[in-house]
């Protein structure tokens, strides 16, 4: 199983908006609303971000939303601010036996 | 606030066995899973297999049976067995906690809510 794809690197100013694409294939993304979000500041765990394709849990900031379009999940962090430098994951279920398939990550670089 | 804490040795030798455990702390472990997923230096993240409270696993096929996840409910531990590791093995190990998604059908989903700090594996010779 392949892992999804990411853009290796987003950059933006703060305040900006920034989104950026994880794609799959029909057998993940396309077929399951079971996406999630991750983000990953360095030395540090993942935190959960985004679940169920939009849904954010308890404590994550209103600035950070995602959608999903066929085989393609989007997550957008607006109002950028310096503490949203790191690295960003998402993870599908997939109907393959690997089960939970990441994706490649995408660095978020706030100039 | 339930919390999660991997242990274990940090230092393997080629085809040597790792063993690592996960302690879950502050909370119930009732109706959640619990993974295993490792993210090798510089890299992505790989899921490694899951246990659900009351024993049942699944596992990531492309570990080739290599692994093994067991629990002790009554410790709130999980533990990892990976056998014959080699220097491709060489990574930072998390156990995280998820749980079902039931709208309509039972999904095991992904949405990794509590993570632990992760325990660094190095296998060399």
């Amino acid at each position: 199983q392949s892992a999804l794809t990411q853009p290796a690197s987003v950059s933006g100013a703060p305040g900006q908006s920034i989104t950026f694409s994880c794609t799959g294939t029909g057998s993940d993304i396309g077929a399951y609303s079971l996406v999630s979000w991750f983000q990953q500041h360095p030395g540090s765990p993942p935190r959960l971000l985004i679940s169920e394709v939009t849904k954010r849990p308890s404590g994550v900031s209103p600035r950070f939303s995602a959608s999903k379009s066929g085989n393609t999940a989007s997550l957008t962090i607006s109002g950028l601010q310096a503490d949203d430098e790191a690295d960003y994951y998402c993870c599908s279920y997939s109907e393959s036996d690997s089960l939970y398939v990441f994706g490649t990550g995408t660095k978020v670089t706030v100039l | 606030q339930v919390q999660l804490k991997e242990s274990g040795p940090g230092l393997l030798k080629p085809s040597e066995t790792l063993s690592l455990t996960c302690t879950v702390s502050g909370g119930s472990i009732d109706s959640f899973f619990y993974s295993w997923i490792r993210q090798s230096p510089g890299k992505g993240l790989e899921w490694l297999g899951y246990i659900f409270y009351s024993g049942n696993t699944k596992y990531n096929p492309s570990l080739k049976s290599r692994v093994t996840i067991s629990g002790d409910p009554p410790k709130k531990q999980f533990s990892l067995t990976l056998t014959s590791v080699s220097a491709a093995d060489t990574a930072v190990y998390f156990c995280a906690r998820h749980r079902a998604d039931c709208r309509g059908v039972c999904y095991v989903a992904p949405y990794f809510d509590t993570w632990g700090p992760g325990s660094l594996v190095t296998v060399s010779s």
